[in-house]
């Protein structure tokens, strides 16, 4: 089973729903990222956690919410979706408190691929 | 403020080629990490390379190289004798002070048969 995971992979909305994107980790990791990638345009950050109590906005937060309901669950909802949304969710860990110390590497779940019509 | 930027959008090769990714990076601090990730045609992202701003050796991993140069702040891919299976998105990036990753827009290589 893969460390991080996302659900769900691929989903079919349309404008105005309310969507839930949920990421789970078995890394232990305290630190939980929500990133957006739009072709041409790479990966940027929606929304970061470094635990439970701390969230924090990253370049692309407005439109986006987001739940850290355990150091292993972070999910990422649109309270409205627009079509402007449509784009391939990630999810990330990283771990800052290991024996190595901060490294920078993030630990990517397999994507959510979203679509709003 | 960091920034990272892959001035190439697509290259294509044919196969058994060599091939060059350049990556040009900006940021204030002095200790950061760069990295690059490669995305297939699967859409997962792959982990390829860590380089910390103090190790400015280059790296040999098979085909694969690295060459980073601080004074040019470049950190530049290549890959020897390029297969089909290397085509994909890749992806530089870079890390700091504000623990957060920034990614360039990738380059789209396409490797022909």
């Amino acid at each position: 089973d893969a460390d991080v995971t996302q659900t769900p992979r691929n989903r079919i909305t349309k404008t105005g729903k309310r969507i839930m994107l949920e990421c789970s980790q078995t890394k232990g990791h305290d630190r939980m990222y929500w990133y957006r990638q739009d072709p041409g345009l790479g990966l940027r950050l929606i929304y970061y956690s470094f635990d439970v109590k701390d969230i924090n906005k990253g370049e692309i937060s407005d439109g986006y919410s987001v739940s850290r309901q355990a150091q292993a669950k972070f999910s990422l909802s649109l309270e409205s979706a627009i079509p402007n949304q449509t784009a391939l969710y990630f999810c990330a860990t990283s771990d800052e408190t290991g024996q190595g110390g901060y490294t920078g590497e993030l630990f990517f779940g397999e994507g959510s691929r979203l679509t709003v019509l | 403020a960091q920034k990272v930027t892959q001035a190439q959008t697509e290259i294509s090769v044919v196969e058994k080629e060599d091939v060059t990714l350049d990556c040009v990076y900006e940021t204030r601090d002095t200790t950061y990490y760069l990295f690059w990730y490669k995305q297939p045609p699967s859409g997962e992202l792959v982990f390829l390379i860590r380089r910390n701003s103090f190790d400015e050796q280059n790296e040999i991993s098979g085909r694969y190289s690295w060459n980073f140069q601080k004074s040019t702040s470049s950190f530049n891919f290549t890959i020897t004798a390029s297969q089909v299976v290397d085509s994909a998105v890749y992806f530089c990036a870079l890390t700091g002070s504000a623990r957060q990753l920034t990614f360039g827009s990738g380059t789209q290589l396409t490797v022909l048969p």
